[in-house]
């Protein structure tokens, strides 16, 4: 069955620092990967798409890689803020379908 | 206004009752879903809906039902609650042909 693997420990960085995320699938092949960023109580917000024929996406402070040979995503922010601090979701997609991984807790300390 | 409205936004109720959890939408969406999510877990799909007429089951659809009475309006309803249903369930929507969804505020439902 499809599988998603997003890091089930909490991630703690400095503030300033880099904050780097990683997401696996397996028996899948997504023509889309995208990431949302959620909120304790509150729902999941769209941060970002990268379609399977790009490598590499960027928005402000964002990036994203989709490596789809390693069946891979990492989520990359950089110059990391304690606003930063929530979890973060991976989320393949296509063909009318999108799985959800369990996310990754990010905590940026002051 | 939120775009894409959930009530209530907490319920308790008690093993055995019907509940019903309501969705709408103000963005034109045709596509709606209902997930719920459990601690530790992904987000589940429970149903989806491409539109008014087309509803399907998702991974997890024992011991739900829905109706999409208008295409901005999408209800979920646990014809008999059990404990294990107590999650946090979230409603979404989508526009065919684009990838990203998105979500109402969620309601927390606990099952005594």
């Amino acid at each position: 069955s499809q599988k998603i693997e997003q890091n089930s420990e909490a991630l703690n960085i400095q503030e300033g620092k880099t904050a780097t995320l990683t997401c696996n699938y397996t028996n899948y092949s997504p023509a889309y990967l995208q990431w949302y960023r959620q909120d304790p109580g509150r729902g999941p917000v769209f941060l970002l798409l990268i379609r399977e024929n790009e490598k590499e996406k960027r928005k402000e402070r964002l990036k994203v890689t989709f490596d789809t040979t390693l069946k891979q995503s990492l989520f990359h922010i950089t110059a990391s803020q304690p606003a930063d601090s929530a979890t973060y979701l991976c989320a393949p997609s296509g063909g009318f379908k999108t799985i959800f991984g369990a996310g990754t807790r990010l905590f940026v300390k002051a | 206004d939120a775009d894409v409205t959930q009530t209530p936004r907490n319920r308790i109720t008690k093993t055995g009752k019907r509940i019903m959890l309501e969705c709408s939408q103000t963005k034109g969406h045709d596509r709606m879903y209902w997930y719920r999510q459990d601690p530790g877990l992904g987000l589940r799909l429970i149903y989806y809906s491409f539109d008014v007429k087309d509803i399907n089951k998702g991974e997890i659809s024992d011991g739900y039902s829905v109706s999409r009475q208008a295409q901005a309006k999408f209800s979920l309803s646990l014809e008999s609650a059990i404990p294990n249903q107590t999650a946090l369930y979230f409603c979404a929507t989508k526009s065919s042909g684009t990838e990203t969804q998105y979500f109402g505020p969620g309601t927390r439902l606990l099952v005594l």
